[in-house]
């Protein structure tokens, strides 16, 4: 069965360092989503993303955050410059055109030192 | 989107059917009913989804009202590895889309 896929499973940064969290979709969707969740609180939906541009995006995706799908398979979230509050585990889904369902990735653990 | 409203925990016997249930009354016409899952911090699973039909696949069944202002989750057997948090969200269902997740129910499975 087609899955999400994300790498790396779990990332350590530096305060201030850049990072790049990775995320493979199922290959024929066309809909793309990252999600974070901060230890203990409620899956916070970030960006969402269609025909090579963002579609939607919440209030915690500010300047520090940008989305790109540099290939035809990947789609990545780069945090600019970290701050310890992003410490958190960040979800990328995906969704097929016409159906409302997303599927989830098993998540990257970023922790900012 | 509707608000839901869902007890924050419950317990079910292994083997059992598990039971869920989600006010949702403030549900418009052309929102659906989704439940997923998480399980410890896994990514969030899709369960099922429904609009105003009964809906059934290889995981789970889904009861919505005649009125659409409530709905039950069903795990017809629940297993030790159904153990998670559970999430009722209504939502428009148009792609692109993102989902509101609440606190949902955290189940049990007791042995």
């Amino acid at each position: 069965e087609p899955e999400v896929t994300q790498t790396p499973s779990h990332q350590v940064t530096q305060m201030g360092q850049e990072v790049i969290l990775r995320c493979v979709p199922i290959s024929n969707h066309l809909y793309f989503y990252w999600y974070r969740q901060i230890l203990g609180q409620k899956v916070e939906f970030l960006v969402s993303f269609y025909n090579n541009e963002i579609s939607e995006k919440s209030e915690i995706f500010d300047d520090q955050f940008s989305v790109e799908r540099p290939d035809g398979s990947n789609f990545t979230l780069k945090i600019r410059s970290t701050k310890l509050e992003d410490s958190a585990m960040y979800f990328c889904a995906s969704s097929e055109a016409g159906l409302g369902e997303q599927y989830f990735g098993p998540g990257t653990r970023l922790t900012v030192t | 989107d509707a608000k839901t409203t869902q007890p924050p925990s419950m317990d079910c016997a292994e083997g059992r059917a598990a039971n869920l249930p989600c006010n949702h009354s403030t549900i418009s016409g052309n929102e659906y009913v989704y439940w997923y899952r998480q399980i410890h911090s896994q990514g969030p699973q899709y369960i099922i989804h429904g609009l105003k039909n009964n809906e059934t696949n290889e995981m789970a069944s889904l009861i919505i009202t005649e009125d659409r202002k409530s709905s039950t989750l069903i795990l017809p057997h629940a297993t030790l590895r159904d153990t998670a948090v559970y999430y009722c969200i209504v939502r428009v269902g148009l792609h692109g889309q993102n989902f509101v997740f609440g606190p949902g129910t955290r189940l049990s499975v007791l042995p």
